[in-house]
């Protein structure tokens, strides 16, 4: 069975600073790896994925996060948070072939002050 | 391009009454998912169809918990009867092909 652990469940940040939410995951076969974010009463929006190739990745709003699979770890960051970046961001696993089913983190509260 | 529709957007009940949830995927797509996401907690997979046949439901307590999509297309979830503890957001999401699932906007449920 696949886990995912996000370390922080809070994050506060000043504007302008950057930001690292962690993501390590635990399974036994090859995973995919998502971010997902969620403003405040909205659905989960996909914000970036690793399926293969290039283990770092890019959102288009500036978000990176790099795969590291000797740390088991998918990590998101950002140079410069906005006001507009405060939201919950989850990371999740899915297994490569097999169930399609997605595990998601507890997810980390991103607050982004003025 | 419409996304997944949820309906009621709220929901506020009693322990042991029942409780029904609608979602509708977005157009053309054959897997839907029902998710259920307790405050504190991320999303957890309650169960999933692919058309109108159920691919997984391993999470789903089946003694209170149910799930339909007669037509392949909208989907239902019921409670009956709820209890305390599945106060919550249920999330549904719907995929066409790939890896990406589209999220709709959950309805949160309050059991007193």
């Amino acid at each position: 069975a696949q886990s995912v652990t996000q370390l922080d469940s809070q994050v506060p940040v000043f504007e302008e600073a950057p930001v690292e939410l962690r993501c390590n995951y635990s399974s036994s076969v090859s995973v995919y790896l998502f971010w997902y974010v969620q403003y405040p009463n909205q659905g989960l929006q996909l914000l970036l994925k690793y399926l293969s190739g290039s283990t770092l990745v890019e959102s288009i709003n500036g978000f990176e996060a790099e795969f590291n699979k000797s740390q088991t770890s998918f990590h998101l960051r950002k140079p410069s948070v906005h006001i507009s970046d405060t939201a919950e961001y989850f990371c999740a696993v899915r297994t490569q072939g097999g169930s399609e089913k997605l595990v998601f983190g507890k997810g980390t509260k991103l607050t982004v002050n003025p | 391009e419409a996304g997944v529709a949820q309906s009621p957007r709220y929901k506020i009940i009693e322990k042991r009454q029942s409780v029904a949830f609608w979602c509708n995927p977005i157009s053309g797509h054959a897997t839907l998912y029902w998710y259920q996401q307790i405050l504190g907690q991320g999303p957890k997979l309650l169960i999933q169809f692919q058309n109108n046949g159920v691919v997984d439901d391993s999470q789903l307590p089946k003694d209170r918990f149910s799930a339909e999509r007669l037509k392949g297309v909208d989907s239902t979830l019921k409670i009956q009867p709820a209890k305390l503890e599945d106060s919550a957001v249920y999330l549904c999401a719907s995929r066409l092909g790939g890896n990406e699932q589209f999220f709709g906007p959950g309805t949160r449920l309050t059991v007193l």
